[in-house]
């Protein structure tokens, strides 16, 4: 089972908004990661977890708070998002982070900022 | 600089045939290289990993290593209509300060056409 699951698939918020995407693995994965996908670009790395501690951040805005409650989800919180800030944004999980570690993403929310 | 290179396409094939997608990557000292399939709107998925030169084989994709010329390559025989996908090349440098990041090429769009 390589199931990563996101909620909610899709998601429509004003700039004034605050709204969070959530994140859930259950494979005993101990790495997490946030990624951003502009249409016909690759994934962006925003944020990767390891053992429920920040480990990278790609010097992200501050509108995007990511939080790891336990070792099987994984938040990011959204506020006052631009309207640039739309796009598909995945979640994905790992065993570790390092080298021959496959990672496997969830299915993604996709953000409409209006 | 941490590179990895596509060929953008769209690469179109016949079906039945062999469709060939390469990938180039810029750090000799590179771990793990993996090919995720994304379908138009939805999330990338991974079909193969390898870390060792050489090739391999899982049904009818095979991965080829060459990390001397840093050259990594996906064949999908028999192609069919439902490989119709965007192919991301991506590339785990594994140390450092590079743990726990994927690298992404910018993706080959493949068409198989019946």
């Amino acid at each position: 089972d390589t199931e990563v699951t996101q909620t909610p698939k899709h998601l429509v918020m004003g700039m004034t908004n605050k709204k969070s995407l959530k994140c859930e693995q259950h494979m005993g994965h101990r790495a997490m990661y946030w990624y951003k996908q502009k249409a016909k670009k690759p994934p962006e790395l925003m944020f990767v977890y390891s053992y429920e501690k920040l480990s990278i951040n790609e010097s992200v805005p501050s509108r995007f708070s990511p939080e790891c409650p336990n070792s099987s989800l994984l938040n990011l919180h959204l506020h006052a998002l631009q309207p640039e800030d739309s796009a598909l944004y995945l979640c994905a999980s790992s065993q570790g982070w390092g080298p021959n570690t496959e990672a496997f993403f969830g299915q993604g929310t996709r953000l409409t900022v209006v | 600089q941490k590179e990895v290179e596509q060929n953008s396409g769209p690469l179109s094939v016949p079906e039945g045939a062999i469709a060939s997608l390469n990938c180039t990557y810029s750090d000799r000292g590179s771990q793990s290289f993996f090919w995720y399939r994304q379908y138009s709107g939805k999330s990338p998925e991974l079909i193969m990993s390898i870390y060792s030169n050489g090739d391999k084989e899982d049904g009818r994709f095979t991965a080829q290593l060459n990390k001397a010329s840093q050259y990594v390559s996906l064949l999908i025989r028999d192609s069919q209509p439902s490989d119709s996908a965007t192919y991301l090349c991506a590339v785990n440098w594994g140390r450092g300060s590079t743990l726990g990041r994927l690298y992404f090429g910018r993706g080959t769009q493949l068409t198989v056409w019946p």
